[in-house]
């Protein structure tokens, strides 16, 4: 079984400020975990993927995630927010082999202020 | 190369009728999938496939039919359409091996029961 959970539902930060955006997995085996990005009225689109290679994975966008095993974790970080980086983003979870299932965070709703 | 295609972009329905929710990819991806999304709850798997020919049943399947004849298209059918129904749905894609993760949106179309 997997899942993951999305800390905040709603994030606030100043143009220019850091983004931290936080996701906590729960799995069996070692995951698969991503990173998704939607902004208004769009699909979502890949930011970036941990697939058992780096665990500093760098994504589209200036984004990039950390793979901490000891904590089962993987948040999401850019340096410095940038207006065009108001979105949803949502964290998911999978498994190697096959087919496996997705699982998807209940998103976290991000606002930059001028 | 134009990804994942859904059409309606909109529609609005009555209560027990019934529509076919279109969707092609043209990357070749064996696996597909529907999703709805509903607001703070991230995104529910309704059904899923494997490959043409090959379909089984997401978390929220009730009410919903698919069928997979080509790899390209994947319709969604709902049958008696129901106020439940209204929601947002998303059609995906992925590659294969450790690509299931790695999903390809399309659009979406907004659904609405009345």
């Amino acid at each position: 079984a997997q899942s993951v959970t999305q800390l905040g539902s709603h994030v606030s930060v100043s143009e220019g400020a850091l983004v931290l955006l936080r996701c906590n997995y729960s799995s069996s085996v070692p995951p698969y975990l991503f990173w998704y990005v939607q902004y208004p009225n769009q699909g979502l689109q890949l930011l970036l993927k941990y697939t058992s290679a780096a665990t500093l994975v760098k994504g589209i966008n200036g984004f990039e995630a950390e793979f901490k095993k000891s904590e089962t974790s993987f948040h999401l970080t850019k340096p410095s927010a940038h207006m065009s980086d108001a979105a949803e983003y949502f964290c998911a979870v999978s498994l190697a082999g096959g087919y496996q299932k997705v699982t998807f965070g209940t998103g976290t709703k991000l606002q930059v202020i001028p | 190369n134009a990804g994942v295609t859904q059409t309606p972009k909109f529609r609005i329905l009555k209560i027990g009728q019934s529509m076919t929710l279109q969707c092609t990819q043209d990357m070749n991806h064996n696996y597909m999938y529907w999703y709805r999304q509903d607001p703070g709850m991230g995104l529910k798997l309704i059904y899923y496939s494997v490959g043409a020919g090959i379909t089984d049943k997401g978390e929220v399947p009730n009410g919903y039919n698919v069928s997979r004849s080509t790899t390209e298209d994947f319709p969604l059918r709902l049958e008696l359409a129901a106020p439940s129904q209204t929601s947002v749905y998303f059609c995906a894609s992925s590659p294969e091996g450790t690509g299931v993760g790695e999903q390809y949106f399309g659009p979406g179309t907004r659904l609405t029961v009345t």
